[in-house]
């Protein structure tokens, strides 16, 4: 089946310091990339939804400028935590909807989640 | 964008009991109702769904119903075992957007 991954799956920085997590669709082709952010005991949060060669688009609440997503390719979208702060230390999760489908089906492909800590 | 409620938060069954989930959902152009379950740590991974043509599906000792005229569905799991102890997630798609119910923590006591 489709598979997803991220990297890295664990990262711990100092507050202010920027991290990159990358979701990669390692068999299929993805248009869009949906990014979320889970804390413990709670439901997946949508971020924001990340389409190919196009801007993202945040849920509100979430900033922008805060959570960089970049979509640059069918296979690769990326989420850069900039000057991290305590309170970002969370668990990120991304997904990716295959291209061929044109409808939804079973085609959230969950990647294994990356655990920041910042302190 | 779409409102999604799920209850209850946490439910604890005794092994070989029924648990049931159920989501109500506001976005009447939904069409597609999946249910996934997330294992402490691990990826949400898809368990059962439903399309808006149907009123019930079933895989072995899960099930999940659908009432569209009153926006809710509801996941059946029955014959619970341990191994069913897990947070269950329903969602509710609607145009390029995906979100999660709020999760209910299943507990099957041995």
């Amino acid at each position: 089946g489709a598979v997803v991954s991220q990297h890295p799956s664990w990262v711990i920085c100092k507050s202010g310091t920027s991290v990159k997590i990358e979701c990669r669709s390692l068999d299929f082709q993805a248009t869009t990339m949906f990014w979320y952010r889970q804390f413990p005991k709670q439901s997946l949060m949508l971020m924001a939804t990340s389409n190919e060669g196009s801007k993202a688009t945040y849920e509100q609440g979430v900033e922008k400028d805060k959570f960089l997503i970049n979509h640059a390719s069918l296979t690769l979208s990326t989420l850069t935590v900039t000057s991290a702060h305590p309170e970002d230390s969370s668990f990120y999760i991304c997904s990716a909807r295959a291209t061929t489908e044109v409808v939804w089906t079973d085609t959230q492909y969950f990647g294994p989640g990356t655990r920041l800590t910042v302190l | 964008g779409e409102n999604v409620e799920q209850h209850p938060s946490t439910l604890s069954v005794q092994e070989g009991d029924s648990a049931v989930i159920k989501c109500t959902y506001s976005d009447s152009a939904s069409n597609y109702f999946p249910w996934y379950k997330q294992e402490l740590g691990k990826r949400p991974q898809l368990i059962i769904d439903i399309r808006s043509n149907v009123g019930e599906k079933k895989d072995q000792r899960i099930a999940v119903t659908l009432n569209k005229t009153a926006k809710h569905f509801s996941l059946h799991i029955t014959e619970t075992q341990p191994e069913d102890s897990a947070v269950y997630f329903c969602a509710a798609p609607t145009g390029n957007q995906f979100y999660f119910g709020t999760g209910t923590s299943l507990t099957v006591i041995p």
